[in-house]
């Protein structure tokens, strides 16, 4: 069971935009801390999307943006592309001293 | 380029140690970042380990603390894990991975390419 709850799949067609939901608690995203976002594609490693809650790494597309309200964050993807799927993990630090990552969220492009 | 590579055995016994290596290239342990392992499920859930600077210090997951090792070689550009008494349930891609920034800001950058590691009699 993972601290950081997220959707185990969302789906959209190319060319439309999707939402992930990352749900913490106080101990977590809603005690302050930065909100990360990996992209694992299958075959390759995962990769940090957004840094920070709100930005993106060099080389990640304007597509993706990450926000955050309270002890909850979200990642919004626009523009759906084949490339785009994969597994989508949310990440951030806990008050027991520990890393802390979502479930994952698996992305279908229609 | 930096680049992480995990090596070590694919099969452990249960009740043995697993052991794993990072080979990091392009880049000097020295740098100031902190060293990670984090371990994939088959389910595909995440878990963290636990990290080392390069000057040997250390921190674990509270979880996995009482059977866990990571060190670190400088000369070698390498830090390994050691996960004592493992058991079935420790079955998982092993990765190692860059975090640059250190808690509570935790991030990693950069990944290896992760390894499979069945622990089976």
């Amino acid at each position: 069971q993972s601290v950081l709850t997220q959707p185990p799949s969302v789906s959209g067609a190319p060319g439309q935009g999707v939402t992930i939901s990352c749900t913490g608690g106080t101990s977590n995203i809603g005690a302050g801390n930065d909100v990360n976002w990996y992209q694992h594609v299958p075959g390759a490693s995962p990769r940090l999307l957004i840094s920070r809650t709100y930005n993106r790494p060099s080389g990640v597309p304007d597509r993706f943006s990450g926000s955050k309200s309270g002890a909850s964050a979200s990642l919004a993807i626009t523009g759906l592309q084949a490339e785009d799927e994969g597994d989508y993990y949310c990440q951030s630090y806990d008050r027991s001293l520990t890393v802390v990552f979502g479930g994952g969220t698996t992305l279908t492009v229609l | 380029q930096v680049q992480l590579q995990e090596s070590g055995p694919g099969l452990v016994r249960p009740s043995q140690t697993l052991s794993l290596t990072c080979t990091v290239s392009g880049a000097s342990l020295r740098s100031g970042n902190f060293w990670t392992w984090i371990r994939q499920f088959p389910g595909k859930g995440l878990e963290w380990i636990g990290y080392t600077y390069h000057t040997g210090t250390t921190f674990y997951n509270p979880s996995l603390k009482s059977r866990i090792i990571i060190s670190v070689d400088v000369s070698k550009n390498q830090f390994s894990l050691n996960l004592s008494s493992v058991t079935a349930a420790d079955t998982a891609v092993y990765y190692c991975a860059r975090d640059v920034y250190g808690p509570p800001g935790n991030r990693f950058d950069l990944w290896g390419q992760g390894t499979l590691v069945t622990v089976s009699s």
